[in-house]
């Protein structure tokens, strides 16, 4: 069975400087990655997705992530974070040819002025 | 476009009680999914459907229940509340068969307290 693990629970950074969120999965077949944003009291929106080809992703506000098969990563940049990008993120992995997604632990990210 | 649409948004019920969360959505779906989230645990999945008549289990389906009558509706019951099942509930719906890599459209939630 596939997992995902986001390494950090919460992430704080001043505004304007970069951000990096971890993400790890586990997976004995190929798998499909995503990556999405829950604002304050909202459901959740995808960011950006991962399905084949070009390894380095762009998602929507200047987010990208790049997925890294030997070491089964897909870690979540931004190179100038705003104070409207505090919200909590969440890493998911859906195996080729399956149904359900199976979503990480989230992280929150806060951004200080 | 409405999109997934959830009610109640909010609900305290007493332990022992029953009641039905509603998931609707408008753009033709076929999969559509029930989620809980709770902090430190992500969102894990309570029932999932990949059309009108088929529904399967998810991670933590128990006291649960979930039918799937219409494309548009997939309701979600609890039997008999308990403290535990204090949680956010999210419905979630997309295209399946050949694109099950499309994304899910999410609802806005529903918070659920069960003193």
């Amino acid at each position: 069975a596939q997992s995902v693990t986001q390494l950090d629970s919460q992430v704080p950074v001043f505004e304007e400087a970069p951000v990096e969120l971890r993400c790890n999965y586990s997976s004995s077949v190929s798998v499909y990655l995503f990556w999405y944003v829950q604002y304050p009291n909202q459901g959740l929106q995808l960011l950006l997705k991962y399905l084949s080809g070009s390894t380095l992703v762009k998602g929507i506000n200047g987010f990208e992530a790049e997925f890294n098969k030997s070491q089964t990563s897909f870690h979540l940049r931004k190179p100038s974070v705003h104070i409207s990008d505090t919200a909590e993120y969440f890493c998911a992995v859906l195996k080729w040819g399956a149904q359900k997604l199976v979503f990480g632990q989230g992280t929150r990210l806060t951004i200080n002025p | 476009n409405a999109g997934v649409t959830q009610t109640p948004k909010f609900q305290v019920l007493k332990t022992g009680q029953s009641m039905t969360l509603q998931c609707a959505q408008d753009m033709n779906h076929e999969y559509m999914s029930w989620y809980r989230q709770d902090p430190g645990m992500g969102l894990r999945l309570i029932h999932y459907s990949v059309g009108a008549g088929i529904t399967d289990q998810g991670e933590v389906p128990n006291g649960y229940n979930v039918s799937r009558s219409t494309t548009e509706d997939f309701p979600l019951r609890l039997l008999s509340a308990a403290p535990s099942q204090t949680s956010v509930y999210f419905c979630a719906s997309r295209l399946t068969g050949t694109d099950s890599n499309q994304p899910q459209h999410f609802g806005d939630g529903t918070r659920l307290s069960i003193l």
